[in-house]
């Protein structure tokens, strides 16, 4: 079974420039997570998806941070415009959602991004 | 709402010796309670969970997590520490019943192995 894949996995950008991350999540899992990891810290929660739907973005720095999940699969995180403290690894995670919910997370390796 | 803390942001122990990480949590509904493990550059791999159930959990790599109820406790035991232990060790929480609310995560101990 493929794990999540994301992408890129390396990013360096100038502060007030605009970046995206793409994340796929395992087959079949309807929940999608973006966490924020910023060094020396535990992950922090941006927003969940069930499907396409948003089922929590109470964290999210809206003023600067978008994303989405047209069709319930793959999402994508923008940054724009990018401020240095945004400087961190980008994690994607996904997890089942039906009677056997357990909480598990699976995944996948971060996109890390340094903003100069 | 739901927390995590975990005791010391790093432990050093030597290979062999008994390894022993903190976890405490709130939680307002029944938690369920995850170990993950994180190497450099790598996303962050699961260990053990305790969702209901037997409340001593076995997890990989000869971990294991006792779920303490009276002490809000979750703490992460192996008898003997091997090189490749060292990482970063995560501490997580969510609550059965609560919207399937995502995990939350603790700050992190750092688990260094001297040989």
């Amino acid at each position: 079974e493929a794990g999540v894949a994301q992408s890129p996995r390396y990013k360096i950008i100038e502060k007030r420039q605009s970046v995206a991350f793409w994340c796929n999540p395992i087959s079949g899992h309807a929940t999608l997570y973006w966490y924020q990891q910023i060094l020396g810290q535990g992950p922090k929660l941006l927003i969940q998806f069930q499907n396409n739907g948003v089922v929590d973005d109470s964290q999210l720095p809206k003023d600067r941070f978008s994303a989405e999940r047209l069709k319930g699969v793959d999402s994508t995180l923008k940054i724009q415009p990018a401020k240095l403290e945004d400087s961190a690894v980008y994690l994607c995670a996904s997890s089942l959602t039906s009677d056997r919910y357990t909480g598990e997370l699976f995944f996948g390796e971060g996109s890390r991004l340094t903003v100069l | 709402a739901q927390s995590v803390t975990q005791l010391g942001s790093h432990v050093s122990v030597s290979e062999g010796a008994l390894v022993l990480l903190r976890c405490n949590y709130s939680s307002s509904v029944p938690p369920y309670l995850f170990w993950y493990v994180q190497y450099p550059n790598q996303g962050l791999q699961l260990l053990l969970k305790y969702t209901t159930g037997a409340t001593l959990v076995k997890g990989i790599n000869g971990f294991e997590a006792e779920f303490k109820k009276s002490e809000t406790s979750f703490h992460l035991t192996k008898p003997s520490a091997h090189m490749s232990d060292a990482a970063e060790y995560f501490c997580a929480v969510t609550g059965f019943g609560a919207g399937r609310r995502a995990l939350t995560f603790g700050s992190g101990t750092r688990l260094q192995v001297q040989p």
